[in-house]
């Protein structure tokens, strides 16, 4: 039973257009929810986050939008740089479980030159 | 502030045999979670530990087990390994009453189960 999923395993994009990458959750009792990048050989790393009381959440290049009624979010990157290739995971949380994180199985953002 | 340190690195076993895995997470933190990561499934929630407690678990078999010491290094174990057991396993640290986004993940163990 996948509670987080993101369809898409690989996305291509011209270096300086705009990324968008998706994500769908199916448990509505998720009220926070994360974008972790991973480069190779490293764990994962957080990006940015958003709390199921907002919408949009932006700090500088990236903007996680939230849509509740959709069960959907996305990361946007704009502009799209070459150091930004890497794989990206949504995750979710509930309040009552903070700490366990349940991870889409990830998408490979290719930026190319 | 030194990271999240995971021994061993990589790790090559055959099916039937135990492992252990370490975990050492960054100082002050008493929280540690683990991760297996898998190329389909993504990475999914093992057991979380506080304090020496496990305070969350996932939907994983009674092979794999962990523990917390008093300095909160942590220790996963995978008994009767499967091939299916190959797998990149992270774990993450966390400060006391810190939210989600502050879990600091390690470079992972890499297990090959032959």
């Amino acid at each position: 039973d996948q509670q987080v999923k993101q369809n898409s395993p690989s996305l291509s994009v011209q270096e300086g257009r705009i990324s968008i990458l998706n994500c769908d959750y199916t448990n509505s009792m998720f009220d926070y929810f994360l974008w972790y990048k991973k480069y190779p050989a490293e764990g994962p790393t957080f990006l940015i986050s958003i709390s199921s009381i907002k919408d949009k959440n932006e700090d500088g290049r990236f903007t996680v939008f939230l849509n509740k009624s959709a069960k959907h979010l996305s990361l946007h990157i704009v502009p799209s740089q070459p150091g930004d290739s890497a794989v990206y995971f949504c995750a979710a949380s509930t309040i009552q479980g903070a700490q366990k994180l349940v991870f889409g199985q990830g998408t490979r953002l290719t930026i190319n030159p | 502030k030194a990271g999240v340190t995971q021994t061993p690195r990589y790790l090559i076993k055959t099916r039937g045999q135990q492992v252990t895995l370490s975990c050492s997470p960054i100082s002050g933190h008493r929280s540690v979670s683990w991760y297996q990561q898998t190329p389909g499934q993504g990475l999914q929630f093992l057991f979380e530990y506080f304090s020496e407690t496990q305070r969350n678990k996932g939907n994983f078999p009674g092979r794999f087990s962990g523990r917390q010491f008093s300095n909160s290094r942590s220790e996963m174990n995978v008994s009767t390994l499967e091939l299916g057991d190959s797998a990149l396993y992270l774990c993450a640290s966390s400060a006391p009453l810190a939210g989600p986004e502050t879990q600091y993940f390690g470079p992972g163990t890499r297990l090959l189960v032959l």
